[in-house]
């Protein structure tokens, strides 16, 4: 069976730190892979996909980048945290080429201060 | 306006009722549906998933799909405590990679 990992569970950095979270989903292969962020009482914004090895679509402008060094790993970072960085972020996974749904993350919490 | 329209709550309901969420769409394009349960600091669990109008039925919950009327619901029947959590739609179009357009959600409080 597949599973998604995501580290760190909860996170406390400052304003202008840099930020890597990472992303790693076993059982399957060649997955697209996707990013959101939830803030709180809102719904969920996609920031990024991925259909492949270092294929990044970014779907909102901002100072967040993802990268995808191997096919089960997804990567998001900044240089420099803002404020408006806080929130929840979600890792999600779907099988390439197929009409099936997309699988959660237990999520990583950020908290910018 | 949103692609995707959904009631934000919170609904609270006793113990045992009958409990129907719902969302509305304006994309024409959507085909796939779904939703989604989240419980509080927790990622989204997939509960159902359909992509025709009509019913799906899995256990104490029915998806129910009107893509003449672009409305969808999930009803809960026999409610738990457990149940209490924030239940999102979800829907994407066919050749998109999966990308799914997501309602902001529905708060559920069950309670005894």
């Amino acid at each position: 069976s597949q599973t998604i990992h995501q580290w760190p569970a909860t996170l406390v950095q400052p304003v202008g730190s840099p930020l890597s979270l990472e992303c790693t989903v076993e059982g399957t292969s060649n997955p697209n892979l996707y990013w959101y962020r939830q803030a709180a009482g809102r719904g969920l914004q996609l920031l990024f996909y991925s259909v492949g090895i270092g294929q990044i679509s970014s779907e909102v402008p901002q100072n967040l980048s993802a990268s995808r060094p191997q096919d089960r790993q997804f990567i998001l970072s900044s240089k420099k945290l803002l404020l408006s960085d806080s929130g929840f972020y979600l890792c999600a996974w779907s099988i390439a080429g197929s009409k099936e749904t997309q699988y959660f993350g237990p999520g990583t919490r950020l908290l910018v201060l | 306006q949103k692609e995707v329209e959904q009631d934000p709550g919170p609904l609270s309901v006793p113990e045992g009722a009958i409990v129907s969420l719902n969302c509305t769409y304006s994309n024409s394009a959507f085909q796939y549906f779904m939703w989604y349960r989240q419980y509080s600091r927790k990622g989204p669990e997939l509960l159902m998933y359909t992509y025709s109008s009509g019913n799906k039925e899995d256990g104490r919950f029915t998806a129910q799909v009107d893509k003449s009327s672009k409305y969808i619901s999930l009803f809960i029947r026999d409610s738990q405590p457990s149940d209490s959590a924030t239940y999102l739609c979800a829907m994407s179009a066919i050749g998109t990679a999966s990308k799914l357009t997501f309602g902001t959600g529905t708060r559920l409080q069950v309670t005894l």
